[in-house]
């Protein structure tokens, strides 16, 4: 079955990086891109950027730019995402989700989340 | 502050239909598709419903989408008690260099 699985929980102090992976398994995974989403505690979900695992390409949040870096490695089916300089306010729970191209009448969109990985706890804390 | 506006709770009772409303703008939803997850307490989300109204397999057909203008719904009827979770609308925006947006959830209790 399509599945996404995360590395595990990290604790980092401010202006640390951290990088989390997601594995993929039961599909080709350059047909796909992956997108990656956070939701902080008792909070809402925010969109942190996509990357095609077909050629790299990626489209990050403008609030994130300069910060994050997504990258994949279609040798093992995993993607990374990469985020620097934590503040207090980065502590949330990161998600991966495959995410296809659909296309219609000439023109192309970012289609669904699905499925999910398990999430990654991230604590940016001094 | 979401871009997409939900209503932060709503409640049934067993059997009854409720919808769940999803309020945006001429830039997300007014010209892009609406897309609908379900968080379970404790879970990753998961995909309810894509595109406007299309379901996944695997999804019951008690769980409907509909789309208007700037606004969308999610429609559950013969609500049960395994519905009691957090809903979220999705879509993308237009504006700057484009975005996914999403609602800022609503937590869907069964009395």
């Amino acid at each position: 079955q399509v599945q996404l699985v995360q590395s595990g929980a990290e604790v980092k102090k401010p202006g640390a990086s951290v990088k989390v992976s997601c594995k993929a398994s039961g599909y080709t995974f350059t047909s796909y891109g992956i997108s990656w989403v956070r939701q902080a505690p008792g909070q809402g979900l925010e969109w942190m950027g996509w990357i095609s695992a077909y050629n790299g390409n990626t489209n990050y949040a403008q609030k994130l730019q300069g910060r994050v870096t997504m990258t994949t490695d279609t040798s093992t089916s995993t993607a990374y995402m990469e985020l620097r300089s934590l503040r207090s306010d980065d502590t949330a729970v990161y998600y991966c989700a495959r995410q296809p191209i659909y296309c219609s009448g000439g023109s192309c969109y970012l289609d669904w989340f699905d499925p999910w990985g398990q999430g990654t706890l991230v604590t940016v804390s001094s | 502050q979401s871009v997409l506006t939900q209503p932060p709770s709503a409640s049934g009772t067993p059997g009854q239909r409720v919808t769940i409303s999803c309020s945006g703008s001429s830039s997300n939803i007014g010209s892009n598709y609406v897309y609908w997850y379900q968080q379970l307490p404790g879970t990753a989300p998961k995909l309810l419903i894509y595109r406007n109204n299309q379901r996944p397999s695997g999804v019951p057909d008690r769980f409907s989408g509909s789309k208007s203008g700037t606004s969308a719904s999610l429609a559950i009827s013969g609500l049960r008690s395994e519905d009691e979770a957090d809903y979220y609308c999705a879509a993308w925006d237009d504006s700057l260099s484009g975005n996914w947006v999403f609602g800022g959830g609503t937590k869907l209790t069964v009395l």
